[in-house]
């Protein structure tokens, strides 16, 4: 079955504590993996889509990364504005449909 | 460009009671999507098109119908609804010949059943 899981659910850093959240994924076929960031009441915004193992994309202070199995985003010294809900999603091969997980629930404190 | 827009922004329905949710696009877009997002569960697919007069069902699907009469409209539609359809809807929509296959997201209905 088709799955997306991330990790933590919720994390706080202070202004300029980087760090990575995990989003870890079983599917047939990787079509694509996305990035969104998602500001309470809005809905998900585009950041970044990986397609291949080894790939890396970056915005600002922000990093995505794909393996195989796992795919993070590596937030350099983020600032209160990057708090917000970061939400992935897989494109199984063959099909129109995007699994999304639950999302982390991002806060930065200055 | 307008991108995405939902309407209405938000509702409370009684049991049993039915609405139709109107998502539109201006970007030309061929695929269409609607979803639900509940506290704890994640965005879960309901219906999507891949071109006019085209649906199918997704992840979610009972209780809810759609139709995409025209290219630039998606319609959710609740025939009957319950208190467990209360929830965020979002519609997205996506090109088909797009480079990144990215979908872009209106900004939400909320909907509460009572």
């Amino acid at each position: 079955e088709d799955q997306v899981t991330q990790s933590p659910e919720a994390l706080r850093l202070q202004e300029g504590e980087s760090s990575s959240l995990n989003c870890s994924y079983t599917v047939s076929g990787l079509r694509g993996l996305f990035w969104y960031r998602q500001d309470p009441g809005k809905g998900p915004e585009f950041l970044f889509t990986l397609y291949s193992a080894g790939e890396e994309k970056e915005k600002e202070r922000l990093k995505a990364t794909l393996t195989k199995k796992e795919s993070f985003l590596h937030i350099t010294a983020p600032k209160p504005e990057d708090s917000a809900t970061y939400l992935c999603a897989v494109q199984p091969g063959g099909t129109y449909k995007y699994i999304f997980g639950t999302g982390t629930r991002l806060k930065v404190l200055a | 460009n307008a991108g995405v827009t939902q309407t209405p922004k938000f509702r409370v329905l009684k049991t049993g009671q039915s609405m139709t949710l109107l998502c539109a696009q201006d970007m030309n877009h061929e695929y269409m999507y609607w979803y639900r997002q509940d506290p704890g569960m994640g965005l879960r697919l309901i219906h999507y098109s891949v071109g006019e007069g085209t649906t199918a069902k997704g992840e979610v699907p009972d209780g809810y119908n759609v139709s995409r009469l025209k290219k630039q409209n998606f319609l959710l539609g609740l025939e009957s609804a319950a208190p467990s359809q209360t929830s965020v809807y979002f519609c997205a929509s996506r090109d088909r010949g797009q480079e990144e296959e990215t979908q872009y997201f209106g900004p939400g209905t909320r909907l509460l059943v009572l």
